[in-house]
């Protein structure tokens, strides 16, 4: 099946610092990404839609200044979490949709962040 | 309420079968999901169906749907202990962007 691919799987920062948590689509191409928040024992909560070559849409209560999202390419999306704080610390995980209709969504094995 | 509601918990025995509820709330629902998700791991599609669809079957697992009542269940058979995890039910509407339970913890017991 697709694969989707998140890097780094495991992230300390230090608070303040910027870190960025890529997602690619191995083996198919991605026009629409998502990129989720999950904290323990919780569901996952929607952050933004990132569409490849525009801007992300993001959710109510999202900082689209402080979670950037860049979707420069087809098999890419990047999510940057910038002047990063004990409170961003979260597993984060990203989705591509495969084709354009959206009836196959395939998740990435998620990137644990630790701001310390 | 929420938009896809799940029960917390599910415990079963070893061999015996497994069936993790969900309902919805929006009609107009396009495609329906179950994900399995184990600790510390991202979210694995196990299968999924369109809404036209009552009931689809994949080796162990049946995914059956009542559109009328907007209940979804997945059915898994002769249940593993590698099957604990936690499992969300999701949809889609006509924007394609799917909406979350809050996930079944399945618990499967010697």
């Amino acid at each position: 099946g697709a694969v989707v691919s998140q890097h780094p799987s495991r992230v300390i920062c230090k608070s303040g610092t910027s870190v960025k948590i890529e997602c690619r689509s191995l083996d198919f191409q991605a026009t629409t990404m998502f990129w989720y928040r999950q904290f323990p024992k919780q569901s996952l909560m929607l952050m933004a839609t990132s569409n490849e070559g525009s801007k992300a849409t993001y959710e109510q209560g999202v900082e689209k200044d402080k979670f950037l999202i860049n979707h420069a390419s087809l098999t890419l999306s990047t999510l940057t979490v910038t002047s990063a704080h004990p409170e961003d610390s979260s597993f984060y995980i990203c989705s591509a949709r495969q084709g354009s209709s959206g009836n196959t969504i395939y998740f990435g094995e998620g990137s644990w962040l630790t701001v310390v | 309420g929420e938009d896809v509601e799940q029960s917390l918990f599910l415990s079963v025995r070893e061999g015996d079968s497994s069936v993790i509820n969900c309902t919805y709330t929006d009609s107009s629902s396009t495609y329906l999901y179950w994900y399995k998700q184990e600790p510390g791991a991202g979210l694995q599609l196990l299968t999924y169906i369109f809404s036209n669809m009552d009931m689809k079957q994949d080796q162990r697992l049946t995914v059956l749907l009542n559109k009328k009542d907007k209940h979804l269940s997945l059915r898994i058979a002769d249940t593993q202990t590698g099957d604990s995890a936690i499992y969300f039910c999701a949809e889609t509407r006509g924007s394609y962007i799917p909406t979350f339970g809050r996930g079944t913890s399945l618990i499967v017991h010697p």
